[in-house]
């Protein structure tokens, strides 16, 4: 265990599903991140929040929609999905003045039918 | 912008064989360098990073990288590679003027022969 701690660890939903993937740490870290990480594609940075504020919308489609109700819990609510969102998706934590301290939790494995 | 680019997708090695994997980056100023690794239905785990100083960097499980400016590269090795080691291996590059934002490389995953 990281410390960052990702629920569920498997999930498949359909294209009409409302679903929400949930991030958790309690390691005192103050920045969090959600990845996509897609077979054959680089890691893609989607969305980040410091302070529970977001600080980056990497170009993410609405359908894809953060919320960070504290520093130490970050979802991503899913809705309306397409078989290509289909992907393992990474959260990471860090203290901001821990430059690049990042903590990864062991991803959500989304499939989408 | 930066962007970092691992040649090999697979590369499979004999255990006890010595291992490099290849790192390129492209980045403006002085970069922060790092490697990680991920097992099988996991996250991705630290294994060394560069940011000044000394060009040949020790990380854990018996990993190293040297940093070389001329060749923008950023290579890890290890001399003796064991069977556990098998796993996908991604190099990174920080973005000191973008939040310390990390970009990724798109992986080499390594096998490991018996």
């Amino acid at each position: 265990e990281t410390g960052v701690t990702q629920t569920p660890r498997h999930l498949v939903m359909g294209m009409t599903n409302k679903k929400s993937l949930k991030c958790e740490q309690h390691l005192g870290h103050n920045a969090m991140y959600w990845y996509k990480q897609s077979a054959k594609k680089p890691l893609e940075l989607m969305f980040v929040y410091n302070f529970k504020e977001q600080t980056e919308n990497n170009s993410v489609p609405s359908r894809f929609s953060p919320e960070c109700p504290n520093s130490s819990h970050l979802f991503l609510h899913l809705h309306t999905l397409q078989p290509e969102d289909s992907a393992l998706y990474l959260c990471a934590s860090r203290r901001d003045v821990d430059n690049y301290g990042y903590t990864f939790g062991s991803g959500t494995r989304l499939t989408v039918v | 912008a930066q962007s970092v680019t691992q040649p090999d997708i697979h590369i499979t090695v004999s255990e006890g064989a010595s291992l490099e994997l290849r790192c390129n980056y492209s980045y403006g100023a002085t970069p922060y360098l790092f490697w990680y690794v991920q097992s099988p239905g996991q996250g991705l785990q630290l294994l060394l990073k560069y940011f000044s100083g000394d060009t040949l960097v020790q990380g854990i499980k018996g990993f190293e990288a040297e940093f070389k400016r001329s060749q923008s590269s950023f290579n890890l090795r290890k001399p003796s590679v064991h069977w556990s080691d098998a796993a996908e291996y991604f190099c990174a590059v920080g973005d000191n003027n973008a939040g310390n934002m990390l970009t990724f490389g798109g992986g080499t995953r390594l096998m490991v022969k018996p």
